[in-house]
């Protein structure tokens, strides 16, 4: 069982589109994040839930929105996609600070290209 | 705001030896966790080791160690015996009481045959 799950593993699309990606953790931790990698392999923080709430919102362009149906699920919707974006987005979750063996899970990313 | 610093964008290593991965970190926090992540060439995001600030015994993990030095906030990564399957990048992460886990830059580790 894959414990955080993202999809799809890649995505090409046109500048213009909108596009979500998905992601979905079974290991019922609290807190889901939404981490960009660019081509500099530089992983940066974009927004974190913690029981479906939003307790951090980095810097990101308003047409990056996250959804959390429920703690489960965080997912990722772009609008008006621009070359920039092009990057790997992870998804992770975590117990909260102090659980016993506190860690970060990851998703396997999500490769999107804009063209 | 917290920061992590990996000084190192890259290193390389012959098989067998053994390799130093710097890292240091601020932070006013007293409660928090630093963690070595790997990424190699699949992409994946794969925990190496964990310490607990609180913890004065470094972590060990088979050939991975750490050496924490609280007071400096240094975490650096000692690999021991380097296999070519440790060629990856190796990300630094600090983790705290903002609940947001922020890495550093990375350095990129090479086990040269």
């Amino acid at each position: 069982d894959t414990a955080v799950s993202q999809t799809p593993k890649y995505l090409v699309t046109q500048m213009g589109n909108d596009k979500s990606i998905k992601c979905e953790q079974n290991l019922g931790h609290d807190t889901m994040y939404w981490y960009k990698q660019d081509s500099k392999k530089f992983l940066k923080i974009m927004f974190s839930y913690n029981n479906k709430e939003l307790i951090i919102n980095e810097t990101v362009p308003n047409r990056f929105s996250p959804k959390s149906p429920d703690k489960a699920h965080l997912n990722l919707h772009i609008n008006s996609l621009e070359l920039g974006d092009s990057a790997v987005y992870f998804c992770a979750s975590s117990q909260e600070l102090g659980a016993l063996n506190t860690e970060a899970f990851f998703g396997q990313g999500t490769r999107l290209t804009v063209v | 705001a917290q920061t992590v610093t990996q000084s190192q964008p890259e290193m390389s290593v012959q098989e067998a030896e053994t390799v130093t991965l710097s890292c240091t970190y601020d932070t006013s926090e007293n409660n928090y966790y630093l963690f070595w992540y790997k990424q190699p060439p699949s992409r994946q995001m794969i925990l190496v080791i964990r310490q607990e600030a609180y913890k004065q015994q470094n972590a060990t993990e088979n050939r991975f160690s750490v050496n924490f030095q609280k007071a400096a906030k240094s975490f650096s990564l000692k690999i021991s015996d380097s296999q070519l399957g440790d060629t990856a990048m190796y990300f630094c992460a600090f983790f705290g009481g903002s609940e947001k886990l922020v890495f550093g830059k990375g350095t990129k580790l090479t086990v040269n045959p």
